[in-house]
């Protein structure tokens, strides 16, 4: 298994502001996920980032708006930039290693 | 393309009574099973998995799983219901065996009633 970490755990932020999101994982994996999950619904992936190369973000999802980095094999950020009321979520980052994808604790924004 | 979808948003049962949830998938390839399962204010964690082999499949917490590919189905079962299992449950399939981009369902929202 894997144990991610998240930073914030939650944020209230104003429209119009951009927000980074910091995922941390106790071991080194080549493949990690961002998910966004809005309120009352399921998750839905937001993009694969990879050590060393481009996200690869998902239907729907601009890296205009969604910025992510992955400097290291242990570390990921992801940025929410201009935000507005409909960015307001639960920002899950995830890991695969051995077959599975494990998920951090979540951040929990709120854009007013 | 994969899909899931999970019959019943909402699902309630009797402390001691049997849970079942429901998990339908629909996938070009074999596919890789997962149920998670999300406290309020948490994460999620994984509950069980199917990849190959048997198709009965046992997680924590007392809950299992059966992979029934002629039905399409990996509903989820726990005989007996405890008051720590109120939570909400996502079924999720992926096309390969390295659990790369998961596509996951609506969710059912499991209370517990004493």
């Amino acid at each position: 298994s894997a144990v991610i970490s998240q930073k914030p755990s939650r944020d209230i932020c104003q429209r119009g502001t951009s927000l980074t999101i910091q995922c941390q994982v106790d071991s080194q994996v080549t493949m990690m996920f961002w998910y966004r999950q809005q309120p009352g619904q399921s998750l839905t992936l937001i993009a694969t980032a990879n050590q060393g190369s481009e996200a690869t973000y998902e239907s729907g999802f601009v890296i205009d708006k969604f910025p992510i980095s992955r400097p290291n094999l242990t570390f990921s950020t992801l940025t929410v930039s201009n935000m507005s009321p409909e960015d307001s979520s639960i920002y899950l980052c995830s890991v695969a290693t051995s077959g599975t994808q494990y998920f951090g604790p979540g951040t929990r924004l709120l854009v007013l | 393309a994969q899909s899931v979808t999970q019959l019943g948003s909402h699902v309630s049962v009797s402390e001691g009574a049997l849970v079942l949830l429901r998990c339908n998938y629909s996938s070009s390839v074999p596919p890789y099973l997962f149920w998670y399962v999300q406290y309020p204010n948490q994460g999620l964690q994984l509950l069980l998995k199917y990849t190959t082999g048997a198709t009965l499949v046992k997680g924590i917490n007392g809950f299992e799983a059966e992979f029934k590919k002629s039905e399409t189905s990996f509903h989820l079962t726990k005989p007996s219901a405890h008051m720590s299992d109120a939570a909400e449950y996502f079924c999720a399939v992926s096309a390969s065996q390295g659990a790369q981009k998961l596509v996951f369902g609506q969710g059912t929202r499991l209370t517990i009633n004493p």
